[in-house]
């Protein structure tokens, strides 16, 4: 089946630094990519959809100068969490589509 | 609006029982259905996904679906539950129109006791 990575799988940063994720389709090309926020025992949040090319499409709420999505690559696309503060702390996780969405295993931020 | 509706927190079933974990939803336009199952500290895996055609949908581990549009659901269902099913499993929804976005339902979990 469809594979999707992401890295790290945990970081940890100081308030006020930035934070790069990365999502990868190892086996596939996708257009469109996904990014999902998950709190404690929560439902999946969508924040934006990212497509290859093109500018982020942002979920109502969810700051785009803050959240930064780059899609550079039809395999790669990355989250930059800026000036990290503890209440970005989270569970992150990418999705990315071919027929159907396929996850990758998540990242959890933790900022201090 | 467009949602999915998980009604029960928890399930809880003894091993070798059948389970079914509940999933109804509310779009407009035909309905994509899908299930997924997270298991702690992991990402989704995909279950399975109802697009079009046979009501019944077959997935992996043994996990199946009945699409019913008059009741508007899509339960997850399983004949015989092992303990190493349980996880967090959540229902989601895209729609014709909807640029292929997943809607979640709350999530479910199921625990199989031995």
């Amino acid at each position: 089946g469809a594979v999707v990575s992401q890295h790290p799988s945990r970081v940890i940063c100081k308030s006020g630094t930035s934070v790069k994720i990365e999502c990868r389709s190892l086996d596939f090309q996708a257009t469109t990519m996904f990014w999902y926020r998950q709190f404690p025992k929560q439902s999946l949040m969508l924040m934006a959809t990212s497509n290859e090319g093109s500018k982020a499409t942002y979920e109502q709420g969810v700051e785009k100068d803050k959240f930064l999505i780059n899609h550079a690559s039809l395999t790669l696309s990355t989250l930059t969490v800026t000036s990290a503060h503890p209440e970005d702390s989270s569970f992150y996780i990418c999705s990315a589509k071919e027929e159907t969405q396929y996850f990758g295993p998540g990242t959890r931020l933790l900022v201090l | 609006a467009q949602s999915v509706a998980q009604p029960e927190d928890q399930v809880n079933v003894a091993e070798g029982n059948p389970l079914t974990v509940k999933c109804t939803y509310s779009v407009s336009g035909n309905p994509y259905l899908f299930w997924y199952v997270q298991y702690p500290n992991r990402g989704l895996q995909f279950l399975l996904k109802y697009i079009t055609g046979d009501n019944l949908v077959k997935g992996s581990y043994g996990f199946e679906a009945e699409f019913n549009k008059s009741q508007t659901s899509f339960h997850l269902k399983k004949p015989s539950a092992l303990v190493s099913d349980s996880a967090l499993y959540f229902c989601a929804v895209s729609f014709s129109g909807g640029y292929n976005k997943l809607i979640f339902g709350a999530g479910t979990r199921l625990a199989v006791h031995p």
